[in-house]
């Protein structure tokens, strides 16, 4: 069974300050993607990564993706309170189908 | 505008009645999931279709869940006798390559 981990699951922080998302998992995936969820609404596509090491910017987002292909981080710089939202990683992997599953996603509040 | 379109927003039901859900996905996309979200769980996979054609549906209960696509425009999510603990966001997805999931807005399901 494929897993991924995220961490922090709860981030509070203040407008200006920085932040990284991680996200973690055993398997190797083909491409994984970050998504953000705000209440209410459905999980919307920010970025996908799909070659190992790969390295995608948006605005203040920067998205990496690990050598191996198997975990991934977003960072953000100077957080701003329009930020706010469920932060979730997926992965998918060809070799089963272009299955996507999901991490438990990491809730972040950007505080004025 | 291209998104996915679910039906309905909302949805109360009581014990044991039948349930249905319904989705629109975006026109062109061969890839359609269904997720299920709750607080304890997150984004659960609960199947996914591919032209049509069923997966995956590892991730349903398969005694009281059935998922179909009887045509391109339309996919359908019934849950037949529901529970109290099928309560959660239902979510579709569709996607046009592996790796790519655009959502609808949800279904939130209360059984009472």
């Amino acid at each position: 069974t494929q897993l991924l981990e995220q961490s922090p699951q709860f981030l509070s922080i203040q407008e200006g300050e920085n932040l990284t998302v991680y996200c973690n998992s055993s398997s190797v995936f083909s491409s994984l993607q970050w998504y953000r969820q705000e209440p209410g609404e459905g999980p919307v596509l920010l970025v996908t990564v799909v070659t190992g090491g790969e390295v995608k910017k948006l605005k203040r987002l920067t998205f990496q993706f690990g050598d191996a292909r198997k975990d991934s981080s977003l960072h953000i710089t100077a957080a701003q309170p329009g930020d706010t939202g469920l932060y979730l990683c997926a992965g998918a992997a060809y070799n089963q189908g272009g299955k996507l599953i999901f991490g438990q996603g990491t809730e972040l509040s950007v505080k004025p | 505008d291209a998104r996915v379109t679910q039906t309905p927003r909302h949805k109360v039901t009581e014990m044991g009645q039948e349930v249905t859900m319904r989705c629109q996905p975006i026109l062109g996309h061969n890839t359609v999931f269904w997720y299920r979200q709750t607080m304890m769980q997150g984004l659960e996979l609960l199947a996914y279709f591919r032209n049509r054609a069923p997966l995956d549906d590892s991730g349903m209960p398969k005694d009281r869940f059935s998922a179909e696509m009887p045509d391109a425009t339309l996919a359908t999510l019934k849950i037949q006798p529901s529970e109290p603990r099928d309560s959660a966001v239902y979510f579709c997805a569709s996607g046009g390559w592996v790796g790519s999931a655009f959502f609808g807005q949800g279904t939130r399901l209360t059984v009472v």
